[in-house]
Formats: structure tokens, C-alpha cells, sequence
């Protein structure tokens, strides 16, 4: 059981350039979360998921867009990337109140 | 709506003393409280929580947490820090639609 897998697991981009961010659960958890984890920040809610097909915003949306195309998978999405989304991006998922289960994390440099 | 507010970003202790990590709460309905564990270069581990019932919880590694509602309060204990606790740790809750809010975190040090 794999749990929660991202991919990659680092990356370093040219600032304008874009790319995708896999998060992948074999769980099947109907709540899928991005967050990005910045140093006296905590964790913050970019965009989640309730649901195959569906998608909302978090406390932190702009510069990102997502999709949940399958139940198992959500993308997370840079389409100009910039110096202030380098960052630890972490994938969650869950199936209720009662935890979340978390990847590995990307570690993100824009260049 | 619901939040959580860790005090004390960095705390140090001496191995074999007691850990104490300070987490707050706000919400106008009792609420699910998680406490996660980051180890570096790690995603988030699940210590323990608190849904309903016995206001003690108990978690893994000797970890523990009380709910104390008049205080809005969910502090996690250790009684006797070992060289492993170093870590991050998180204070964490969900708002009703299932979005997990998290705390700033603490970073805990343990001195040999």
C-alpha cells in the first residue's frame, strides 16, 4: 500500500517556465488537498478536491490551477512559474474528518 | 470558523526532560484536533487526535494530548524527550467542508 505518492520529488525552474505536479493515492479517498509549506508559514491550502471531477480554492490559489480528472489523482499545475512559489508543495488526501495522509513533498526552486 | 494558533515556534529541551508544545484553538463548535510530526526532509505523520470522548489522548512515541475545552486548548505532551522527538510539529483542524488547517508549527530541539 503506497499510500500518497508525488512526483517529482525536486525540480528547479526558470522563472516563466510552467509545470505539473502529480499527486497520486491508492486510498481511495474521496478528499484530495495541495499545500505549500514555507519556513515560519506552516502549511497552506493552495486548492482541494471533494470529489472526482471537482475542484475549490484554498487560502492560497493564485499563481496555480488544478485537476482531478480520476479519483486517485490531482494535479497541480504552474503555468508561469516565479521566485515566490519556490517552496515545499505537499499532497494530502483523506476520506473524513478523521486524518489526512500526506506525500513525501516536492521541493520546488524558481530561478 | 475554525483555527489553531502554536505558540512558541522554536522550543529546546534536554533529553530525558518533559516536552511541552502549546496549541490553541478557535471555534464556537467542539472541533477534530490533530497533532502531526514532520522529521526533516519528510511529509506529515499522524501523532494523534482528538474527535469526541475521553479528552486524553494518547499517540504514538509516547506522545500525548489534552483537551481542555474551557482553556481552548490541546497541548501535546511528552513526559521525557528523546533525541528522536526532534522534529516539527504541527497543531491541526478541520473546518467543515474537511479542509485541514494547520498551525504555524513548532520546531522542537532536543540537547543531548
Amino acid at each position: 500500500n503506497a499510500g500518497v505518492t508525488q512526483t517529482p520529488k525536486f525540480r528547479v525552474l526558470k522563472t516563466g517556465q510552467s509545470m505539473t505536479l502529480l499527486c497520486a493515492q491508492d486510498m481511495n479517498h474521496e478528499y484530495m488537498y495541495w499545500y505549500r509549506q514555507d519556513p515560519g508559514m506552516g502549511l497552506r491550502l493552495i486548492h482541494y478536491s471533494v470529489g472526482e471531477g471537482t475542484t475549490a480554492k484554498g487560502e492560497v490559489p493564485d499563481g496555480y490551477n488544478v485537476s482531478r480528472l480520476k479519483k486517485q489523482n490531482f494535479l497541480l499545475g504552474l503555468e508561469s512559474a516565479a521566485p515566490s512559489q519556490t517552496s515545499v508543495y505537499f499532497c494530502a488526501s483523506s476520506y473524513s474528518f478523521a486524518r489526512a495522509f500526506f506525500g513525501q513533498g516536492t521541493r520546488l526552486t524558481v530561478v | 470558523a475554525q483555527s489553531v494558533t502554536q505558540l512558541g515556534s522554536h522550543v529546546s529541551v534536554s533529553e530525558g526532560a518533559l516536552v511541552l508544545l502549546r496549541c490553541n484553538y478557535s471555534s464556537s463548535v467542539p472541533p477534530y484536533l490533530f497533532w502531526y510530526v514532520q522529521y526533516p526532509n519528510q511529509g506529515l505523520q499522524l501523532l494523534l487526535k482528538y474527535t469526541t470522548g475521553a479528552t486524553l489522548v494518547k499517540g504514538i512515541n509516547g506522545f500525548e494530548a489534552e483537551f481542555k475545552k474551557s482553556e481552548t486548548s490541546f497541548h501535546l505532551t511528552k513526559p521525557s524527550a528523546h533525541m528522536s522527538d526532534a522534529a516539527e510539529y504541527f497543531c491541526a483542524t478541520p473546518n467543515t467542508g474537511n479542509q485541514f488547517y494547520f498551525g504555524t508549527g513548532t520546531s522542537l530541539t532536543v540537547i543531548p
